[in-house]
C-alpha cells in the first residue's frame, strides 16, 4: 500500500526559528512535492524534486528551501519562520507523471 | 497566469441528491485534469481524472464532464451520500505540475 509519512502532525514554532518538515515515501517514487494549503486558496506548490539532489522552485518558493539527499526523503526548510507561514503543509510523491500521493499534512503555527 | 478557478466554495446537498462542482481554466496547454477528495485530518487523494481528448468520464457515482471549447470541467456526484462529505479540489496539469483550484467543501445532509 502506498505510504507517504510526514514527521509531525502539529508543530508550533516562534518567529525567526529555523523549521524542518520531513517527508518520507516508501514507494520508490522519483518525484516529490511540497505544497501549502490555505482556506480559499487551495494547494499551492512550494518546491518539487524529480531526482535525488535535484530541486525546482514551484509557484511560491520565497522563504522556503528544500533538501533531497535520499530518494525516499524530501525535507522542507523554513530558514526563519514568519507568522505568514502559518499553514497546513502537504508532501506528495509520484511515479514519473502519474498520480500524486499525499501525506496527512503538518499543521504549522508560527507565533 | 496559470489559474484554475473553482466554484462553489461550499455546497450543501441532501442525501440522494446530485452534487455539482465546477472548474474553469485559462491555459490551453493543460493536459490532464484530476479531482482530489480530502477528508478532515487526511491528505488529498485522487478521486477521478480526465484527459482533454474525451468529454466525459464516469467511475461509479462520480462523473467528470469536460468542455474543451469553454475551458471548463465539472465533477458530478450522483446519489450523494453523507460519506461523500469532504473537500474536493479540481486540478490541471502542465508539464507534470499540478495547479489546484480553491477547493469546495461538500456537506451531504442525511
Amino acid at each position: 500500500d502506498v505510504k507517504v509519512t510526514q514527521s509531525s502532525r502539529y508543530l508550533v514554532k516562534r518567529t525567526g526559528e529555523k523549521v524542518f518538515l520531513e517527508c518520507v515515501q516508501d514507494m520508490d517514487h522519483e518525484n516529490m512535492f511540497w505544497y501549502r494549503q490555505d482556506p480559499g486558496l487551495g494547494l499551492r506548490l512550494i518546491y518539487f524534486s524529480y531526482d535525488v539532489k535535484m530541486k525546482e522552485k514551484g509557484d511560491i518558493p520565497e522563504g522556503y528551501s528544500v533538501s533531497r539527499e535520499k530518494k525516499e526523503r524530501f525535507s522542507l526548510i523554513l530558514e526563519s519562520a514568519s507568522t505568514n507561514q502559518t499553514s497546513m503543509y502537504l508532501c506528495a510523491s509520484e511515479h514519473q507523471r502519474d498520480t500524486q500521493y499525499f501525506g496527512p499534512g503538518t499543521r504549522l503555527t508560527v507565533l | 497566469q496559470q489559474q484554475v478557478k473553482q466554484s462553489p466554495q461550499s455546497l450543501i446537498v441532501q442525501k440522494g441528491g446530485i452534487s455539482i462542482i465546477n472548474c474553469a481554466y485559462e491555459n490551453t496547454a493543460f493536459d490532464y485534469f484530476p479531482w482530489y477528495q480530502q477528508f478532515p485530518g487526511k491528505g488529498p487523494a485522487l478521486l477521478i481524472a480526465i484527459r482533454p481528448d474525451v468529454s466525459e468520464k464516469k467511475e461509479g457515482r462520480f462523473t467528470i464532464s469536460f468542455n474543451k471549447s469553454a475551458k471548463q470541467f465539472s465533477l458530478h456526484i450522483m446519489d450523494s451520500q453523507p460519506g461523500d462529505s469532504a473537500t474536493y479540489f479540481c486540478a490541471a496539469s502542465i508539464r507534470g505540475k499540478l495547479i489546484f483550484g480553491q477547493g469546495t467543501e461538500l456537506s451531504v445532509k442525511p
